[in-house]
């Protein structure tokens, strides 16, 4: 079946750093690939989408790299704040379908 | 940006009672709505998509009888958990979509349902 694994369930890391967020999975080959964050009670906000055919997209202080030989996105903030801190989704989508990994809950240090 | 409302964004309800959860996307016609749950410390799982007019398409697991959802216009489509038991209590979140299937889904900001 169709796996999705965010590298782990939290990251600390130090404000003015670059953060960086693993996606990995198995068992699907996916059109397009999507990050979202979600603070807490909250519903997602959709952050940058990578389409199979790209490598790399950026949108200000984020970077998406995707590698379907490998299977996985790497999900970069630069110059980290901690206003970044947040749960960071992972999601895989082909034609209607979008395929959510659990998250990875980012804290930025001050 | 597009915005997405639910109503309500919580409720608690005793066992056996029905809930209905309202999405409606603001400033936009939404083509397509999906409905999701999610559980603490899971993932979004998709329950059912909707398009307008027609019927909604239900994950495999998840009981339409139950779960049931109306799509009555392009801005607006409802959840009704029916007879909800405590393990119905969970985050339910819906989006909206404009268009083909590589545009952003807008999410609603969920509504959190506790069952008695």
């Amino acid at each position: 079946s169709q796996k999705i694994e965010q590298n782990s369930e939290a990251l600390n890391i130090q404000e003015g750093k670059t953060a960086t967020l693993t996606c990995n999975y198995t068992n699907y080959s996916p059109a397009y690939l999507q990050w979202y964050r979600q603070d807490p009670g909250r519903g997602p906000v959709f952050l940058l989408l990578i389409r199979e055919n790209e490598k790399e997209k950026r949108k200000e202080r984020l970077k998406v790299t995707f590698d379907t030989t490998l299977k996985q996105s790497l999900f970069h903030i630069t110059a980290s704040q901690p206003a970044d801190s947040a749960t960071y989704l992972c999601a895989l989508g082909r034609d209607d379908k979008i395929i959510f990994g659990k998250g990875t809950r980012l804290h930025i240090l001050p | 940006g597009a915005v997405v409302s639910q109503h309500p964004s919580r409720v608690i309800c005793k066992s056996g009672t029905s809930v209905k959860i309202e999405c409606r996307s603001l400033d936009f016609q939404a083509t397509t709505m999906f409905w999701y749950r999610q559980f603490p410390k899971q993932s979004l799982m998709l329950m059912a998509t909707s398009n307008e007019g027609s019927k909604a398409t239900y994950e495999q697991g998840v009981e339409k009888d139950k779960f049931l959802i109306n799509h009555a216009s392009l801005t607006l489509s409802t959840l009704t958990v029916t007879s909800a038991h405590p393990e119905d209590s969970s985050f339910y979140i819906c989006s909206a979509r404009q268009g083909i299937s590589y545009n952003e889904q807008f999410f609603g900001p969920g509504t959190r349902l506790t069952v008695l």
